[in-house]
């Protein structure tokens, strides 16, 4: 089945790096760049990059982005307590003519 | 400020029709696309199509192809989204999301219960 895959979890310390990821193919990811987005339950989605580690203005240089051919990864450094919340890829896909969305990873900060 | 706002939580039976709106402000609302993304209950995010206000333009997801309707009113810069045939798989938290590159701004979402 088409779409993105995104491990389920992730644990790591206060301030340590996380590094989570997001693998397609060469229709989406390898292709079309990724985004990133945070999202704590009950508020909407936040974006934190798009297409090539283009960070919004106000999203902090601790997000940063990055593809190597059809994965894509978000790492954070200094985690911290705020940090905690799923994140989530997207990515268009050029063959589907639609945006996928990974399922997920949820991060959690020891 | 740029601001999605949509239209409060729904109340559906098996069957049944909900429409969706989203209103927007602090921006030039032709000029960008505005999709709508839903989230069910202990489930991740799922696309659902898109509008383009500018050059008159839907998108939709195969999913919900024959069953989906996306418009707008450009003279009061609200999108809609219209979802027919509802079944409890549709009960959900529905966003719009405004797409400058992205998904860069997204309104507060919309609940929709889908229950007899």
């Amino acid at each position: 089945q088409a779409g993105l895959t995104q491990p389920p979890s992730v644990s790591k310390g206060l301030r340590q790096t996380a590094t989570l990821t997001c693998t397609g193919n060469s229709s989406n990811v390898g292709d079309q760049g990724t985004a990133w987005l945070k999202h704590h339950q009950g508020h909407p989605p936040k974006l934190l990059s798009y297409r090539h580690n283009n960070r919004p203005s106000g999203i902090s240089e601790r997000f940063s982005a990055s593809t190597s051919g059809n994965t894509a990864s978000l790492t954070i450094t200094g985690l911290q307590s705020e940090d905690e919340a799923d994140y989530y890829c997207s990515a268009w896909d050029s063959s589907l003519h639609a945006w996928l969305f990974g399922g997920g990873t949820k991060l959690t900060v020891l | 400020q740029v601001q999605l706002v949509q239209s409060g939580a729904e109340v559906r039976e098996p069957g049944a029709s909900v429409k969706v709106s989203c209103k927007a402000s602090g921006y030039t609302f032709n000029d960008y696309l505005i999709h709508w993304v839903r989230q069910a209950p202990g489930q991740g995010l799922e696309w659902m199509g898109w509008v383009t206000p500018k050059d008159a333009g839907t998108r939709y997801a195969q999913k919900f192809q024959g069953r989906v309707t996306m418009t707008w009113d450009t003279s009061i810069t609200t999108a809609y989204m219209d979802l027919s045939g509802l079944t409890s798989d549709d009960t959900a938290l529905y966003y719009c999301t405004r797409d400058a590159g992205s998904f860069d701004f997204w309104g507060q979402g919309t609940l929709v219960t889908v229950s007899s």
